[in-house]
């Protein structure tokens, strides 16, 4: 799997929007790019996946470049909630493969009041 | 999302006896499931990956006679540390995989991760 770079740690005040950059230049076309986050002492949860098209959900915004070399993900108004561990890994999607998910080491995304 | 449920959420047990975590996929099926072992301030390293009827493929440099994983149904697999170190205490989390009709629904999820301290 192509590794990805993130900044270690990102501050951002509560109400603005976070904006969590990653680097994944080795990545080849059939791998897609999955936003994960973990809360302190929980289970990682899944935010938002892309493969070339930006994404939205209820919870963030995908924003891949179009090389797809690297990629951005928004909280359009962040929370003390989502002060967390924002991990982005790209991941080979082959239909009967493993398909398993490598972490890095993440950003460590501190919302300030 | 899916919903992944992780027994006991935390543990203690004395050096040299074995403990069972148990990891449930709770509102789908899932034929592969992972398990991770995270220590503290670090990132989340990838043990096994198990398939639902057959054996465990283990990452390099984890020890399968130590961690034993069965995934003996679509809905539970299980890890056991057996003769546990107090270098085996970790968090130890699982994840599954849907089994979707659409290829982009592979969508892995994650358990809430079990704290295992070896006293």
């Amino acid at each position: 799997d192509a590794k990805t770079t993130q900044p270690p740690s990102m501050d951002c005040a509560e109400g603005r929007a976070a904006n969590l950059p990653c680097n994944h230049s080795t990545i080849s076309g059939n791998e897609y790019v999955y936003w994960y986050r973990q809360i302190h002492s929980q289970g990682p949860q899944y935010i938002i996946h892309g493969l070339k098209n930006n994404e939205t959900n209820e919870m963030a915004s995908l924003i891949i470049t179009e090389d797809r070399k690297s990629s951005t993900l928004i909280l359009p108004h962040a929370t003390l909630r989502d002060t967390a561990v924002y991990y982005c890994i790209v991941r080979v999607e082959v239909l009967g493969a493993t398909n398993k998910l490598i972490f890095g080491t993440g950003t460590l995304l501190a919302v300030q009041p | 999302g899916a919903v992944v449920s992780q027994h006991p959420s935390r543990v203690i047990c004395k050096s040299g006896t074995s403990v069972k975590i148990e990891c449930r996929s709770l509102d789908f099926q899932a034929t592969t499931m992972f398990w991770y072992r995270q220590f503290p301030k670090q990132s989340l390293m990838l043990m096994a990956t198990s398939n639902e009827g057959s054996k465990a493929t283990y990452e390099q440099g984890v020890e399968k006679d130590k961690f034993l994983i069965n995934h003996a149904s679509l809905t539970l697999s299980t890890l056991t540390v057996t003769s546990a170190h107090p270098e085996d205490s970790s968090f130890y989390i699982c994840s599954a995989r849907g089994d979707r009709v659409e290829f982009s629904g592979n969508t892995i999820y994650f358990g809430e991760g079990s704290w295992l301290t070896v006293v």
